[in-house]
């Protein structure tokens, strides 16, 4: 079945310096989402990418979507100890109708203040 | 009430106990899903509703049940409790399921579930 993976699964940084995590699909994406999770939380959604190739910038955050659509990334630019989480990207099983969400298994981002 | 509301936050419960988990959310988002998160799993989709009246299984749906009778409530039921489904419980909803819409989940904060 379809999957999505994200590398890394932990990632330790220190405060100031740059963190980004990879999520790949074994099949085409017509979009990708992106959530956040703080730690003893729940997921809250961070963005939505549907075009090919597509950048998106929130402040610090960069989001971008693989050319060929089965890719895409976060990067965080000077990380801040509010950044810490765990980031998840999901994509929808299948390209038309009703579609459902398969998570990645998220990278959890601590940072050493 | 605003946005989704989970109970109970946490509980505790004998193997071969039935529980529901309770969902409702003031959106009046029509698609409605229960997912179960574990260490290292990531978010697993268990049932989804994408409307009132209809309900389709996801990824992990054995042990589970759900109804959907109106477009607030979205109840989760296990029918007889076994130790791996220990694990925390999200429900969430979105405005639609279809690919042409923009369509954001909304997480509920959780409950916390141990089945010893």
């Amino acid at each position: 079945g379809q999957q999505v993976m994200q590398i890394p699964q932990y990632q330790h940084v220190q405060e100031g310096e740059d963190f980004t995590t990879y999520c790949n699909s074994s099949t085409t994406l017509s979009n990708i989402q992106w959530y956040k999770q703080r730690p003893g939380g729940h997921p809250v959604f961070l963005i939505q990418l549907v075009k090919s190739g597509e950048v998106k910038k929130q402040k610090r955050l960069t989001f971008q979507f693989g050319e060929a659509k089965k890719n895409s990334s976060l990067h965080i630019t000077a990380t801040q100890t509010t950044d810490v989480g765990t980031y998840f990207c999901a994509g929808p099983l299948g390209i038309q109708g009703a579609q459902k969400l398969v998570f990645g298994q998220g990278t959890r981002l601590t940072i050493n203040p | 009430i605003a946005g989704i509301t989970q109970a109970p936050t946490s509980q505790i419960l004998a193997a071969g106990r039935r529980m529901t988990l309770r969902c409702t959310q003031d959106m009046r988002h029509n698609a409605m899903y229960w997912y179960r998160q574990d260490l290292g799993l990531g978010l697993r989709l268990i049932h989804y509703s994408n409307t009132a009246g209809t309900t389709g299984k996801g990824e992990v749906p054995d042990g589970y049940s759900v109804s959907r009778a109106n477009t607030d409530d979205f109840p989760l039921t296990l029918a007889s409790a076994v130790p791996s489904q220990t694990s925390v419980y999200f429900c969430a909803s979105s405005d639609s399921m279809w690919t042409s819409s923009y369509n954001e989940q909304f997480f509920g904060p959780g409950t916390r579930l141990t089945v010893l």
